[in-house]
């Protein structure tokens, strides 16, 4: 079965340093895997998905990602963090073709300090 | 406007009351999701559908149930509201593809 890890529930980081959310996976089969970001008050809005075309993945506002099989991992990164990032970041991982849900982690807080 | 919208985006009601959750889409997906979130556990199915004559339980179903009006519009009812179902509510639409696409949500208290 499919599931999900996000090392961290809370990460801190300065305005214009490196962001780097964790995200290991457990998948049975070739998974896909997404980000999405959810600001205050707002629903979930997809960063960016891992499909099995490139290892390393764009998403919208400056974020990506890179898939690792040998580490089961796809944590998310950015070069230079902004107030306006300041929200709850998910990993999820489809679960199966059966069900067509996503398996999602426990979520991690981002903070960014002036 | 909005792809996904739910209604009421916040709502408090008493234990033991029926309340119903409403979603709509306009993206044409034909499979659409009930999920429910609480801090420090991410999100949880509660029903999926991949059209309007099919319903499945998810991993979280029992005290709720769902109804597929049309392919638009799916809802999720809580017959009798409990304290423990106070949480934040979100409906996704999806496809093959494997994304999904989710609304604002709706914050439900039950006191």
């Amino acid at each position: 079965a499919q599931s999900v890890t996000q090392l961290g529930s809370h990460v801190s980081v300065s305005e214009g340093a490196l962001v780097l959310l964790r995200c290991n996976y457990s998948s049975s089969v070739p998974p896909y895997l997404f980000w999405y970001v959810q600001y205050p008050n707002q629903g979930l809005q997809l960063l960016l998905k891992y499909t099995s075309a490139a290892t390393l993945v764009k998403g919208i506002n400056g974020f990506e990602a890179e898939f690792k099989k040998s580490e089961t991992s796809f944590h998310l990164t950015k070069p230079s963090a902004h107030m306006s990032d300041a929200a709850e970041y998910f990993c999820a991982v489809y679960g199966s073709s059966n069900t067509g849900k996503l398996i999602f982690g426990q979520g991690t807080t981002l903070q960014v300090k002036p | 406007d909005a792809d996904v919208t739910q209604t009421p985006r916040n709502r408090i009601t008493k234990t033991g009351k029926r309340i119903m959750l409403e979603c709509s889409q306009t993206k044409g997906h034909d499979r659409m999701y009930w999920y429910r979130q609480d801090p420090g556990l991410g999100l949880r199915l509660i029903y999926y559908s991949f059209d309007v004559k099919d319903i499945n339980k998810g991993e979280i179903s029992d005290g709720y149930s769902v109804s597929r009006q049309a392919q638009a519009k799916f809802s999720l009812s809580l017959e009798s509201a409990i304290p423990n179902q106070t949480a934040l509510y979100f409906c996704a639409t999806g496809t093959g593809s494997r994304e999904q696409y989710f609304g604002p949500g709706t914050r439900l208290t039950v006191t």
